[in-house]
């Protein structure tokens, strides 16, 4: 079963500090890792995404690190502040399917 | 929420009943996933549709089912509700040209007592 694991579950992080959310993925015939981003109360949105033949994809203060090597992928924040309070969830799209497998989720809490 | 809609927003049900969730695009896009939110375990495909009438299972399909009549709607329906069915239950859409970008509508909150 195509699988991603994803952790921590719970994250605090200081105004200003750095969040580092990690996946890991079993299946190597993976083709697209995005993460999405989900505020209370709302549906998840795509916040950034990365393809397996690049290691890294900046877009503002949210980086993707990608190792293809070890069949992980991370995001970090930085500068983190209080309005990125939300849970984040990686996800991994299969060759030729039309669907996303999620990682389990990792509520992010920005302390002011 | 991208053209998404979801109805109903919240409900409350019993053990035994019938209920059926609905799901409203009007974006055209070809594929329409259902998907259950549950705390540690993220997001789980329960079922999805790649056109009119053409519809196949998620991961946690069993208790679900779901129909596609037109593009813009796709029910779930779950035949006879369970309390392990008390879930927060979101509809997402992706276009033939995009598969791997999905669009989330805001979500149904179902109460299975």
């Amino acid at each position: 079963q195509q699988q991603v694991k994803q952790s921590p579950q719970s994250l605090i992080v200081q105004k200003g500090g750095i969040s580092i959310i990690n996946c890991a993925y079993e299946n190597t015939a993976f083709d697209y890792f995005p993460w999405y981003q989900q505020f209370p109360g709302k549906g998840p949105a795509l916040l950034i995404a990365i393809r397996p033949d690049v290691s890294e994809k900046k877009e503002g203060r949210f980086t993707i690190s990608f190792n293809k090597s070890a069949k992980q992928f991370s995001l970090h924040i930085m500068d983190s502040q209080p309005g990125d309070s939300a849970t984040y969830f990686c996800a991994a799209h299969p060759q030729g399917a039309q669907k996303l497998v999620f990682g389990q989720g990792t509520r992010l809490t920005i302390n002011p | 929420d991208a053209g998404i809609t979801q109805s109903p927003r919240h409900k409350v049900t019993e053990t035994g009943t019938p209920v059926t969730l609905r799901c409203h695009q009007t974006e055209n896009h070809r594929y329409m996933y259902w998907y259950r939110q549950d705390p540690g375990h993220g997001l789980r495909l329960i079922h999805y549709s790649y056109g009119v009438k053409d519809t196949d299972k998620g991961e946690v399909s069993d208790g679900y089912s779901v129909s596609r009549s037109k593009t813009e709607d796709f029910l779930l329906t779950l035949e006879s509700a369970t309390s392990s069915q008390t879930s927060v239950y979101f509809c997402a859409i992706s276009q033939l040209a995009d598969q791997e970008t999905q669009y989330f509508g805001p979500g149904t909150r179902l109460l299975v007592l």
